[in-house]
């Protein structure tokens, strides 16, 4: 069983479309994250929801929005899509001071 | 704030030799500590974790790491590499004041010579 899966593994789009990415959990976790980890493979935290609150946004355009239905879920919306998003983006949960535990990643590649 | 620094950006060894990654943090309390790992393609896994007690921390396929709170490092070892331990290494810190909030270092590329 997948413990954090993420759809979908691939997104290839252009510039100025709007993509969403989501991501779920069956790990009972009440803290999950999106991470940016781009092509020099820098790993940096996007967001953070606890319980379906928000409580980590770092400065990330307004352009991403993520939207945490239930603390299983946390999908990432993207408007405008521009060049410099393509990036592959890793959902994750945790636990407290638990590691985390990532999904397989979305290879986002905007042209 | 906490931070976290990685020296070696690329590390290139032969099969058999002996590794030390390099992780520095910095932050102005108690601190739990990680390294993970990401083989080709693939997504962040836990190679260890340090949260308190014993120093030594081993982890998965042979790997341990040596937290010394006098130098903030947190040094990955392995007496004897594998080429199937080729792979991108990242050391993560979480503040104690920082639950769930882990800064990574910007990795280590090793790449391992058959």
């Amino acid at each position: 069983d997948t413990a954090v899966s993420q759809t979908p593994k691939y997104l290839v789009t252009q510039m100025g479309n709007d993509k969403s990415i989501k991501c779920e959990q069956n790990l009972g976790h009440d803290t999950m994250y999106w991470y940016k980890q781009d092509s020099k493979k820098f790993l940096k935290i996007m967001f953070s929801y606890n319980n379906k609150e928000l409580i980590i946004n770092e400065t990330v355009p307004n352009r991403f929005s993520p939207k945490s239905p239930d603390k299983a879920h946390l999908n990432l919306h993207i408007n405008s899509l521009e060049l410099g998003d393509s990036a592959v983006y890793f959902c994750a949960s945790s636990q407290g001071y638990s590691p985390l535990h990532f999904g397989n990643g979305t290879r986002l590649t905007v042209t | 704030a906490q931070s976290v620094s990685q020296h070696n950006h690329h590390v290139i060894l032969s099969e058999a030799a002996s590794l030390e990654l390099g992780c520095n943090y910095s932050y102005g309390g108690t601190v739990n500590l990680f390294w993970y790992v990401q083989y080709p393609g693939q997504h962040l896994q836990l190679l260890l974790k340090y949260f308190s007690g014993d120093p030594l921390v081993k982890g998965i396929k042979g790997f341990e790491a040596e937290f010394i709170k006098s130098k903030f490092s947190f040094n990955l070892r392995k007496p004897s590499v594998q080429w199937s331990d080729t792979a991108e290494y990242f050391c993560a810190v979480m503040g104690s004041t920082n639950a769930g909030k882990s800064t990574f270092g910007d990795g280590t590329t090793l790449t391992v010579k058959p």
